[in-house]
């Protein structure tokens, strides 16, 4: 079984505060991450799918890098508001397997 | 867009009861999956088909089977219901297609078993 794990647990902040959550993953057999947001009563979406090395991602005030040889993705977010509130999960799948491993999520709050 | 449908949002059953989720897909989506999520403990994979009557165990299969007799269509059974089986139920699906392995879920069914 991988071991995927994501930190903090939970966090919580001000609105217009920046953030960042960390995903630590194998890097042996690497073939990508993703990361999805999760919001209370909704499904999990998701954000971002990366698979190379140095590869950076952006969503508006979201944004993600990764490094696969040291095994580690990192999720911003510039300038928090309250709808940014959610568990952001992080995933990994290895080989060409789709089966995706997941962590346990970062839990963010936004407060006014 | 895709949709992920799960039969219930919450469902109440008794212990020893036998429970079916039932998850459809309507993207043509070769890949279902059927996690588990319970607090502090992330997503965890129970079962997953890669194809029509095609499945694997994942990471915490006893106690569950599944059943996929059509593509579009993934069952979740709990043939004996334990008080221990009381979780949130996820379905999801995904496509070979594009290489990305991107998964697309359900709302979730909360089960309690009593």
């Amino acid at each position: 079984i991988l071991n995927v794990e994501q930190s903090p647990q939970s966090l919580h902040v001000q609105e217009g505060d920046s953030t960042n959550f960390t995903c630590s993953f194998p890097s042996s057999n690497f073939y990508a991450l993703h990361w999805y947001r999760w919001e209370t009563a909704k499904s999990p979406e998701a954000l971002f799918v990366m698979t190379l090395n140095g590869d950076e991602k952006k969503k508006g005030r979201i944004s993600a890098t990764l490094n696969t040889k040291e095994g580690y993705s990192y999720l911003y977010i510039k300038g928090s508001q309250p709808e940014d509130s959610a568990t952001y999960l992080c995933a990994c799948n290895t080989g060409t397997a789709s089966k995706l491993t997941f962590g346990t999520g970062t839990r963010l709050q936004v407060t006014l | 867009d895709v949709k992920v449908t799960q039969s219930s949002r919450y469902l109440v059953k008794r212990t020893g009861e036998k429970v079916f989720l039932e998850c459809v897909q309507d993207m043509d989506h070769e890949n279902m999956f059927w996690y588990r999520q319970d607090p502090g403990l992330g997503l965890r994979l129970i079962y997953f088909s890669y194809d029509v009557k095609m499945k694997e165990k994942g990471d915490i299969p006893e106690g569950y089977s599944v059943s996929r007799e059509k593509k579009e269509r993934f069952s979740l059974i709990l043939e004996s219901a334990s008080t221990n089986q009381t979780s949130m139920y996820l379905c999801a699906s995904s496509s070979l297609a594009g290489g990305s392995y991107e998964q697309y879920f359900g709302p979730g069914t909360r089960l309690t078993v009593t």
